[in-house]
């Protein structure tokens, strides 16, 4: 799998928009990208991928970069509850493929 | 939506035991299942891939005697860690996939606490 690369941390205050970026250079042509963010002590949880175009869900937007080897996840208001790892992963559409989980960036929200 | 049930959430045992890890889609038929495992402060690493009615496939450096999976229906998996030793406390997690295309999202258990002294 193509990796991607995130930082460690960051921090953001509550209300305010977060944009949390995720490079991936090597990124095929058939792989889609996708944001998963896990809360402490539980599973993760699915937030929302894309392929070349942005999209936007209930929970966030994503916003793929044209050559498509840099991608932004957006919150538009975090709360305290969005403290979370959030993992950026590339996924081929192959099939039954698993999620290969890197470091993923650990968001912070301060009241 | 999709959601996937991990039974127990927490779980301890003495060195030398056995315990059985269940994963179940609620709402749709998994085909396939994946385990996981965390160990503090660390990502999530993949362990097994279970697909129902066959073996499990193991990554390297997983010993598939003492991780047992069966996936004997397409709603349910189970792990089972065989002599618990005190380094398999870890946080396993499973998740599964709906039909359809492979960019289809994967659905997460809650993990399941394990703790061995």
């Amino acid at each position: 799998d193509a990796k991607t690369t995130q930082p460690n941390s960051m921090e953001s205050n509550e209300e305010e928009p977060v944009h949390l970026p995720c490079n991936h250079s090597t990124i095929s042509g058939t792989d889609y990208i996708h944001w998963y963010r896990q809360l402490p002590s539980q599973g993760p949880e699915y937030v929302i991928h894309g392929l070349t175009s942005n999209v936007n869900n209930r929970m966030a937007s994503l916003a793929i970069a044209e050559d498509r080897k840099s991608s932004t996840l957006i919150l538009h208001r975090a709360t305290l509850r969005d403290a979370a790892v959030y993992y950026c992963i590339l996924r081929n559409n192959s099939g039954n493929t698993p999620l290969v989980f890197g470091k993923g960036t650990r968001l912070s929200v301060i009241a | 939506g999709a959601v996937v049930s991990q039974h127990p959430s927490r779980v301890i045992c003495k060195s030398g035991t056995s315990v059985k890890i269940e994963c179940r889609s609620l709402d749709f038929q998994a085909t396939t299942m994946f385990w996981y495992r965390q160990f503090p402060k660390q990502s999530l690493m993949l362990m097994a891939t279970s697909n129902e009615g066959s073996k499990a496939t193991y990554e390297q450096g997983v010993e598939k005697d003492k991780f047992l999976i069966n996936h004997a229906s397409l709603t349910l998996s189970t792990l089972t860690v065989t002599s618990a030793h005190p380094e398999d406390s870890s946080f396993y997690i499973c998740s599964a996939r709906t039909q359809g295309a492979g960019n289809s999202p994967l659905h997460f258990g809650n993990g399941t606490r394990l703790t061995v002294t």
